[in-house]
């Protein structure tokens, strides 16, 4: 699986928009680029993920450049609820059971 | 929102008892996964589980673990001897085809 690469910690004042980068520059033409989130040691949280076209959903854009090696997660209107731990994961789409591969992420503090 | 739920949320057991840690998965999925979070470590993949039987398992996955689907409801995770390395959160996730995996806010499990 390819490797992804995330700042170790960014901080966001509340009511900003939160872009999170990642780098996953070996990624191939199978893989997908999954978030998740985690707050305070509970379960992990599925935001969003994209193959090659940029997403949206109720909590988050996905921004994929078009060479594919970086994205970017947008939260558009930081709150404080929004202080986690962001894992970008690339995954391939084949196989049945997929297992998850996390980092250490980025530890994004929202400020007021 | 259905959710996956797990019990209990912490569980205390003396070193070489068997623990039980039970998961109810989202009712229509089929894909069933097991992970650990070691204090302060990343997220590391166990077991996933489909059609009643795993599909992958880790190196971390030994003898000592093992997982069932005892009904159609629950989902559980074995530790047969347990050992004080294995004082960890452990969250089960589960997900449908090629669909993102949804995951319970974890049981602690701390060996004595």
């Amino acid at each position: 699986d390819a490797k992804t690469t995330q700042p170790t910690s960014m901080d966001c004042a509340e009511g900003r928009a939160a872009n999170l980068p990642c780098n996953h520059s070996t990624i191939s033409g199978n893989e997908y680029v999954y978030w998740y989130r985690q707050i305070h040691s509970q379960g992990p949280q599925y935001i969003i993920h994209g193959l090659k076209n940029n997403e949206t959903n109720e909590m988050a854009s996905l921004i994929i450049t078009e060479d594919r090696k970086s994205s970017t997660l947008i939260l558009p209107h930081a709150t404080l609820r929004d202080t986690a731990v962001y894992y970008c994961i690339v995954e391939p789409r084949s196989g049945s059971a997929r297992q998850l591969t996390f980092g250490s992420g980025s530890q994004l503090t929202v400020l007021p | 929102e259905p959710e996956v739920t797990q019990t209990p949320s912490h569980q205390v057991t003396q070193m070489g008892q068997e623990v039980i840690l039970r998961c109810v998965p989202i009712s229509n999925h089929l894909y069933f996964y097991w992970y650990r979070q070691i204090l302060g470590q990343k997220v590391e993949f166990l077991v996933s589980f489909y059609n009643n039987e795993i599909s992958e398992k880790s190196e971390i996955f030994d003898d000592q673990f093992s997982v069932e689907r005892p009904d159609g409801s629950n989902f559980t995770l074995k530790i047969r001897s347990t050992k004080l390395e294995d004082s960890a959160m452990y969250f089960c996730a589960s997900s449908q085809a090629r669909q993102p995996q949804h995951f319970g806010d974890g049981t602690r499990l701390s060996i004595l």
